[in-house]
């Protein structure tokens, strides 16, 4: 079965530092991997995605992310936080084990200080 | 080219009466997801539909709640005799393929509130 844990509810930071926000999954097959961002009261929206190819993907706003198969993890990281940057961040896994679900982490909120 | 659409985006419904949300996947998506989401919380998934199919309905609770996506038309969750449990932020999501490699576009949700 699928899951996806991710490692923090909340995080911290200070505007031009860096973020990492922690992710691992579990997979019985070959996953896809996504990052989501949601702004308070809107939607998700895509940041980026990893679908077997290049392991280190390059997403939105100067995010990206690693695909580490050894460690089961999927962090997503950015080199200098903006004050926009603050809102709640999710990881999904999907590997179509012959169910249709995208599985959801449970979120990190991103807090960014001046 | 428009996202997904969803409305209303907020919905106010007594206790026992009945909510319809709607959803608009984008233009040439035939598949549709349902989540749902409580305060503080992750998004559950509820159902997957395809045009006039449900494929996957095992998120959804048996009673009360329905879901179709007709042939012409958005996709429609229902919730009969509401309660105030069904408060929550429900969202919408529309992919092309079933491809485990496509990414799920949301709509911006529709907020139940029931009282």
């Amino acid at each position: 079965a699928q899951s996806v844990t991710q490692l923090d509810s909340h995080v911290s930071v200070s505007e031009g530092t860096p973020v990492l926000l922690r992710c691992n999954y579990s997979s019985s097959y070959s996953p896809s991997l996504f990052w989501y961002v949601q702004h308070p009261n809107k939607g998700l929206q895509l940041l980026l995605k990893y679908t077997s190819a290049a392991t280190l993907v390059k997403g939105i706003n100067g995010f990206e992310a690693e695909f580490k198969k050894s460690e089961t993890s999927f962090h997503l990281t950015k080199p200098s936080a903006h004050m926009s940057d603050a809102a709640e961040y999710f990881c999904v896994v999907s590997d179509r084990t012959g169910t249709y679900k995208y599985i959801f982490g449970t979120g990190t909120r991103l807090k960014v200080l001046a | 080219n428009a996202g997904v659409m969803q409305n209303p985006r907020h919905l106010v419904r007594r206790r026992g009466q009945e909510a319809r949300l709607r959803c608009s996947p984008m233009k040439g998506h035939s598949h549709v997801y349902w989540y749902r989401q409580l305060p503080e919380e992750g998004l559950k998934f509820m159902v997957y539909l395809q045009k006039e199919n449900i494929i996957d309905e095992s998120g959804m609770p048996k009673e009360r709640f329905s879901a179709e996506f007709p042939k012409e038309g958005p996709s429609i969750l229902r919730i009969q005799q509401v309660v105030r449990g069904d408060s929550a932020a429900y969202f919408c999501a529309s992919s092309p393929s079933d491809s485990k490699n496509s990414p799920l576009h949301f709509g911006n949700g529709t907020r139940l509130t029931v009282t």
